[in-house]
This record gives structure tokens, C-alpha cells and sequence, in this order.
């Protein structure tokens, strides 16, 4: 058990419909992480939290969105999905900003999202 | 532009067998370089990690990787696979400026043959 907690772990919905999916970071962590893993794109980093302030931005679509709370927990904001949105979607956090504090990301379990 | 590579994409091993797994990584600097793994229906779980220093690190569960500056590469091994290895396997590179971007390579399955 890593320590960060991802809800919902499964999700199913429709074309052009939105969802969100949460993220609880370990304890006293700082930093949350949000990666898509899809078959034909592997491990593909979306975007990047450190205390409430975006840090870091990847391959994130403008149809996605997140934001991390005061409460340091995250959600990832999906909209307009289409099919290929349909991923593993893996939240990570670390305790601090990892240029300043290099180490390593912890992982939740993921939710996996079907998009039909 | 910052890459890492993992040229195979299935690797299949006796069981018992030595395992290697290859990674390469394109970066200006030498970044900081992880290795995870990811058993079905799990999450990444870090198995050992470069930062600098002794180029031969030690992991969990018996694995080891060494880092060669010269060809660019930080390859995984374990002396002797068991078949509760099988999983998929990622090479990760973090560069030591400012930035947070992580970069995984696209994975290597491991199948452990009985």
C-alpha cells in the first residue's frame, strides 16, 4: 500500500460526458502527480502539483483540467471525452518538489476509465 | 528532446533464470534514473533509483542496476528470476534542473516461464 488513494477505481461512461477522478496524497506529501497510461501512448505525464500551485504541465489536453485543494488532495477534471480518453489514469505523489528534493514518486492503484 | 527508451518490449525468462532489462535515456545532463514496477491491476512501485555516486545500485526485491554514463544506459538485472517477477517493468529519468517532469519509457513485460 503506497499510501495515496484514487476514486473511483472503475468508470464507465459515454462520449461527450465529463468526470472527475480524486486523488489523496500519502500523508504530509506536497506534490501530486496525474499520469494517463494508455496502450499505444505507455506512461504519459499530464500535469503537476506542488502545495495548490500547478508546476509542471505534459501532455494534458485543454479538455482536462485539475486542481489540488488546500486539503492537498487533487482531482483531475475530464470533459468532452471521447473513445481514445479511454485510460488508466494513475495519480502520484512525492513529499516535496522533486527538483528540489529528488525522490521517488509513490503511486496509487489508478482509475480506470472506459469511455463507449 | 529528453527521451527514455526500453528496446524491448517482451522479454520472456526461465524461471530461475538471470534476467537483464534494458534501458537508455537522452538527456544534456545526467538525469536522476528509477526503475518501477507494475504487477496486473497495480500501481508503479519503485524498485531501485540512481541519483549519483556508486554506479551499481542495490533494490528490493534482488534487484540490481548499473548505471554507465558512456552509453547512456540503466540497465536492470536480477541473478535468478522467480516466476513472482512477472510484471511490467519502467525505466524513468528526472532531470536535475528545474523541472518536474518525469519521464517513463514505454515498459518492458516480463513473462516468467515455469
Amino acid at each position: 500500500d503506497s499510501g495515496v488513494t484514487q476514486t473511483p477505481k472503475h468508470l464507465i461512461t459515454a462520449t461527450g460526458q465529463r468526470v472527475t477522478l480524486r486523488c489523496s496524497p500519502r500523508s504530509g506529501d506536497l506534490s501530486v502527480y496525474w499520469y494517463q497510461q494508455s496502450l499505444d501512448q505507455g506512461l504519459q505525464f499530464l500535469i503537476q502539483y506542488y502545495n495548490g500551485e500547478e508546476r509542471a504541465k505534459g501532455n494534458i489536453l485543454e479538455r482536462f483540467s485539475a486542481q489540488q485543494f488546500p486539503d492537498l488532495h487533487s482531482e483531475l477534471n475530464l470533459s468532452s471525452l471521447e473513445l481514445g480518453d479511454s485510460a488508466l489514469y494513475f495519480c502520484a505523489s512525492s513529499p516535496g518538489y522533486l527538483a528540489l528534493t529528488p525522490g521517488e514518486l509513490f503511486f496509487g492503484e489508478g482509475s480506470r476509465l472506459t469511455v463507449l | 528532446a529528453q527521451s527514455v527508451t526500453q528496446p524491448d518490449i517482451h522479454i520472456t525468462v526461465s524461471e530461475g533464470a538471470s534476467l537483464e532489462l534494458r534501458c537508455n535515456y537522452s538527456y544534456g545532463a545526467t538525469p536522476y534514473l528509477f526503475w518501477y514496477v507494475q504487477s496486473p491491476g497495480q500501481g508503479l512501485q519503485l524498485l531501485l533509483k540512481y541519483f549519483s555516486g556508486d554506479t551499481l545500485v542495490q533494490g528490493i526485491k534482488g534487484f540490481e542496476a548499473e548505471f554507465k554514463r558512456s552509453q547512456s544506459s540503466f540497465n536492470l538485472r536480477k541473478p535468478s528470476v522467480h516466476w513472482s517477477d512477472a510484471a511490467e517493468y519502467f525505466c524513468a529519468a528526472f532531470p536535475t534542473t528545474n523541472n518536474n517532469d518525469m519521464r517513463f519509457g514505454a515498459g518492458t513485460r516480463l513473462t516468467v516461464k515455469p
